[in-house]
């Protein structure tokens, strides 16, 4: 049972770096989300997809950009690393939107580290 | 400035002891959902509550929402070293993606 799947684990940039964060959920979900967790604190938003080819920003999207070709895949861009961005990421998906209580199904979280 | 406050921040308990988190907000939430998380994986759903004053209970867990929707707790009796984690609320408004407390972490020694 894959779920939702990131790549990579963990991962050092050096500032001014790019990188793309991948994640693919095999739940056939619409609803697709990045988050970041920094060290003791909850998560926030970056950007959130309602479906493919919808995109939208979260709480915290500045940095990141984010596409949605497809239902299954929803990639994390990081254009110009920052130390700022030394984080943990998380990818999830839901079937439709929180509010009518929907589980939200996380992946196992992409640590970065800019140096 | 944080849409939802979770207190305590910290919490460091013996076996057996009972506990109680708070999830508290000034806006109204059309559900509540709790998660717990532990190191080095994602948040995993423990409960989701719809309801003003509705009450759920998980084996030793109890989540309460408040009448109002704005708040929420978390009591575990006879809390057990099994239950160490963070402790996430997390509140739903309409079609918004879910926006998380910034957790409570809980250490139970045995």
């Amino acid at each position: 049972n894959a779920g939702v799947t990131q790549t990579p684990k963990f991962r050092i940039l050096k500032i001014g770096q790019s990188m793309t964060l991948q994640c693919t959920q095999d739940m056939n979900h619409n609803y697709m989300y990045w988050y970041r967790q920094d060290p003791g604190m909850g998560l926030k938003l970056i950007y959130y997809s309602v479906g493919a080819g919808i995109t939208d920003k979260g709480e915290v999207p500045n940095g990141y950009n984010v596409s949605r070709s497809t239902t299954e895949d929803f990639p994390l861009r990081l254009e110009l690393a920052a130390p700022s961005q030394t984080s943990v990421y998380f990818c999830a998906s839901s079937y439709s939107t929180s509010s009518s209580g929907n589980t939200i199904y996380f992946g196992e979280g992409s640590w970065l580290t800019v140096v | 400035t944080q849409l939802l406050e979770q207190s305590p921040q910290f919490l460091s308990i013996q076996e057996g002891e009972n506990l109680t988190v708070y999830c508290n907000s000034s806006s109204v939430f059309s559900s509540l959902q709790w998660y717990r998380q532990e190191p080095g994986e994602g948040p995993v759903l423990l409960v989701t509550v719809v309801t003003g004053g509705e009450v759920k209970k998980l084996k030793r867990l109890t989540f309460q929402f408040g009448d109002a929707r704005k708040d929420s707790s978390l009591h575990i009796t006879a809390a057990q070293p099994g239950d160490t984690g963070l402790y996430l609320c997390a509140g739903a408004m309409g079609r918004r993606a879910l926006t998380f407390g910034s957790g409570t972490r809980l250490q139970v020694q045995p």
